[in-house]
């Protein structure tokens, strides 16, 4: 099973600045990678695949990279909307797994 | 509009079963593969189960084989979840989850339905 491991658990983060968000899977995944965004309450949102793409109706604002084992999410200006927590979760093996989630809160 | 709407949660004892569905809207569900995954409280998600187009290939994660086996009916556009053996530690809300539908460019998650195990 390819584990997931993202960092920061925590990022506090004041509206308007920039928010990075790093994940590190066990081997590499290739840019089998996806990121969600999930506010309280709410089922995850499909935010990014292919490790750089963004998904219909996702803001400019937010912006993944990285290959291999290696992968960012950048929010370039945070908006009130955008606190919540953010997973990665890579589709290149099966068991599908995800990260632990990286909690993004005001400053 | 693509909807995924998941019914049949609800509170059962240890050793139980459920059977969930999630009746699928707006995509030609035939043609496409799909997912459970469920999320326990307070922790992140987690893919429990996929079933390709035709019912051909199925896969499980380690925590449910065995005990867990999705299904899906495509005249009737509706995925299942025949769960049985449930323990405290299936507490979760479980989703449906359509892979990446290439006419909108995205992943769809259905609201959810909470499963809880309980005596």
């Amino acid at each position: 099973e390819i584990v997931m491991t993202q960092s920061p658990a925590t990022l506090s983060v004041s509206p308007g600045e920039r928010a990075t968000l790093s994940c590190r899977a066990s081997q590499s995944i290739t840019n089998n990678l996806a990121w969600y965004q999930q506010r309280p309450g709410q089922a995850p949102r499909f935010l990014i695949y292919g490790a750089s793409t963004r998904a219909t109706g996702i803001p400019a604002r937010f912006s993944g990279s990285g290959s291999g084992t290696e992968f960012t999410l950048t929010i370039s200006s945070l908006q009130a909307e955008d606190f919540a927590v953010y997973y990665c979760q890579q589709y290149d093996n099966w068991p599908r797994t995800f990260g632990q989630g990286t909690k993004v809160e005001i400053k | 509009e693509v909807q995924l709407v998941e019914s049949g949660g609800g509170l059962v004892q240890p050793g139980g079963s459920l059977r969930l569905s999630c009746a699928a809207s707006g995509f030609t569900f035939s043609t496409y593969a799909m997912n459970w995954a469920r999320q326990a409280p307070g922790k992140g998600p987690e893919w429990i189960s996929h079933i390709t187009s035709s019912s051909g290939t199925v896969y499980y994660a380690d925590s449910v084989e065995g005990r867990f086996t999705i299904s899906r009916d495509n005249a009737k556009n509706s995925l299942y979840l025949q769960m049985n053996s449930l323990r405290a530690d299936d507490t979760a809300v479980y989703y449906c989850v359509s892979p990446l539908i290439t006419t909108t460019n995205r992943v769809y998650w259905g609201q959810g339905t909470l499963v809880t195990v309980s005596s």
